[in-house]
């Protein structure tokens, strides 16, 4: 079974700083997807951003990067200028077939 | 355009109870799929479905049953309610499987007394 583990349960970060949040995922397909999906209070989930492993190019939305590492199976998502908006639990998945998720970090944002 | 629909939002049980919770998509996407999620533990896949007529099991099928009779409707059914189903219930759909982006319902908070 596909497992995906991000090993920071909690993060915290000041307004306007930038925070970097683990994932590391240990698919054996070649061909994959990686997600980062956002649940705010509200519960609803969020799509933040998407890598297809056949591409180099770290994946990039406005204030979001990731930071795929595919041979080390590393798929990290850095939020830059936090905002108050950005506090939520964050998943990271992954998905050759079915998306396998991870347990999740919530992220707490200081004013 | 109303997405994926997830009812109820919110529904108690007392165990043995049996109880539908109902997901419609209208966006025409052929895969469909129940989570549940728990504190701690993420999402985790119940059943799947990749068209009308196909179902197949996730990762904790146990006490959940599904059925695909048209492309819009995704039911899960639990047979005789118990405690350990006590959980946030996710729809989710999207065109195809692996690339294609999730969209979720709205989640539907189960409490199994």
């Amino acid at each position: 079974a596909q497992t995906v583990t991000q090993s920071q349960p909690e993060m915290s970060v000041q307004e306007a700083e930038t925070v970097t949040l683990s994932c590391t995922y240990d698919t054996s397909e070649s061909d994959y997807y990686l997600f980062w999906y956002k649940q705010p209070p509200s519960r609803q989930m969020i799509l933040v951003i998407r890598q297809e492993a056949y591409k180099q190019q770290n994946a990039t939305e406005n204030r979001f990067s990731v930071n795929f590492q595919k041979a080390a199976k590393s798929f990290s998502l850095k939020i830059s200028d936090s905002q108050l908006g950005d506090a939520a639990m964050y998943f990271c998945a992954d998905s050759n077939y079915k998306l396998t998720f991870g347990k999740g970090t919530l992220l707490t944002v200081n004013p | 355009n109303a997405g994926v629909t997830q009812t109820p939002k919110f529904q108690v049980l007392k165990t043995g109870q049996s109880m539908t919770l109902q997901c419609a998509q209208d966006m025409n996407h052929e895969y469909m799929s129940w989570y549940r999620q728990d504190p701690g533990m993420g999402l985790r896949l119940i059943h799947y479905s990749v068209g009308a007529g196909i179902t197949d099991q996730g990762e904790v099928p146990n006490g959940y049953n599904v059925s695909r009779s048209t492309t819009e409707d995704f039911p899960l059914r639990l047979l005789s309610a118990a405690p350990s189903q006590t959980s946030v219930y996710f729809c989710a759909s999207s065109l195809m499987t692996g690339a294609n982006v999730l969209t979720f319902g709205a989640g539907s908070r189960l409490t199994v007394l």
